[in-house]
Formats: C-alpha cells, structure tokens, sequence
C-alpha cells in the first residue's frame, strides 16, 4: 500500500528567508502524481504545487519550487522569501496514475509558522 | 473558481443522534469525496463517490455512510453519533483526472457530547 511521510510535525521561519519541508513516500508505481497544499488556519486548504512523476523536471510556482528525487521517493518542498501568509499546515500528497475514481494519499502534515 | 460549499462550519452533537454533513460544488465534478482531519494523522479518507448514486469506501468508513442523489451534492451520514467521532470533516471535489487537484471546502468542525 502506498504510504506518505512528512517527519516534520513543526518548523519555523524567519521572514524572508527559505525554508524547505520535507517529504518521502511509498510506492511501487512508476507514474504518479504528486501534490504539496496549504491549509491556512481556519481558511480552506488550496493547492500550491504539483508533480507528475514522469517529468524530470522540478515544478515550479513563483517562491514555491519542489526538489524530486524519484529514486529516493523524496518530493520536498522550498518556500523562498517566506511571508507571514505562508504560516499553515502543509500536506504531501501522492495519487497514482490508474483509474478515474482513485484516491489521494496525504501524509501527516508539517505545521510552518513565519517568525515576523 | 470552484466553490464547494460545506453546510455548517461548527457543529454540536449529542451521541446517539444522527447526524448529516452536506456538501455542494458548483463546477460540475465527477469526483467527490468525505475526509476527516485530525491532528497528528492528515487526512483519512471516509467515503468517495465518482458519479451519482455510486460510491467507494475510504480508509475508515465505520459508522459513516453517504449520499449522491444530484452530482453537486454529496452528504456524509454519522448514523449514531459517538463521542470518537469529534472531528473535522473536510469535503472535496475534483475532475476525474488523476492529475487534477482536489478542491477543498471550509470544513466542518463537529463536536460530539
């Protein structure tokens, strides 16, 4: 069964510097897709970034990149020039590439404060 | 933008009571689906349902059941509420790509006493 790790319950950042989150999972697929979201405190959870497995190349959002090591199954996230917005609950998800109604597999989630 | 919309933002329950969560999304998506967050475990998927009238079981559907009579709406049932069933229950939906993101409504805060 597919599993997704995040071993960092809690991290903080000073304003304006880069943080990275950190992500590992499970899988014996070779295509898949991979997600990172943001749940804001008390504030709908929104996607930021994401991966698909066959693309060699790091996705990229603005300040939010990804570092993809599918080797090592490793999909961690950079917030550069972090912001107070950035403070949330960050979830790594995994989906395969298989049916329509399959589902997502999201790990435990980093919780990143923003010190001002 | 999509929009789902999930009935009430808190809610109070006494155990034993049957209790009905809903949810409505406004962009026409196949794929919905019933989550419970809870601190320290992520998201566990309770029900998803990928048409109307169809639905699969997630990782923990004891004591939940769902609904799909229209594609909007997709309603999780808690048949006889328990104490352990204090939650948050987040509702999403999606296209039925396996690339396409999932779109979060609110949540639903549920206290059961």
């Amino acid at each position: 069964a597919q599993t997704v790790t995040q071993s960092q319950p809690e991290m903080s950042v000073q304003e304006a510097e880069t943080v990275t989150l950190s992500c590992t999972y499970d899988t014996s697929e070779s295509d898949y897709y991979l997600f990172w979201y943001k749940q804001p405190p008390s504030r709908q959870m929104i996607l930021v970034i994401r991966q698909e497995a066959y693309k060699q190349q790091n996705a990229t959002e603005n300040r939010f990149s990804v570092n993809f090591q599918k080797a090592a199954k490793s999909f961690s996230l950079k917030i550069s020039d972090s912001q107070l917005g950035d403070a949330a609950m960050y979830f790594c998800a995994y989906r395969r590439v298989k049916t329509s109604y399959d589902k997502v597999i999201f790990g435990p989630g980093t919780s990143l404060s923003v010190i001002p | 933008d999509v929009k789902v919309t999930q009935s009430s933002r808190y809610l109070v329950k006494r155990t034993g009571e049957k209790v009905f969560l809903e949810c409505v999304q406004d962009m026409d998506h196949e794929n919905m689906f019933w989550y419970r967050q809870d601190p320290g475990l992520g998201l566990r998927l309770i029900y998803f349902s990928y048409d109307v009238k169809m639905k699969e079981k997630g990782d923990i559907p004891e004591g939940y059941s769902v609904s799909r009579e229209k594609k909007e709406r997709f309603s999780l049932i808690l048949e006889s509420a328990s104490t352990n069933q204090t939650s948050m229950y987040l509702c999403a939906s999606s296209l039925p790509l396996s690339n396409q993101p999932q779109h979060f409504g609110d949540g639903t805060r549920l206290s059961i006493l």
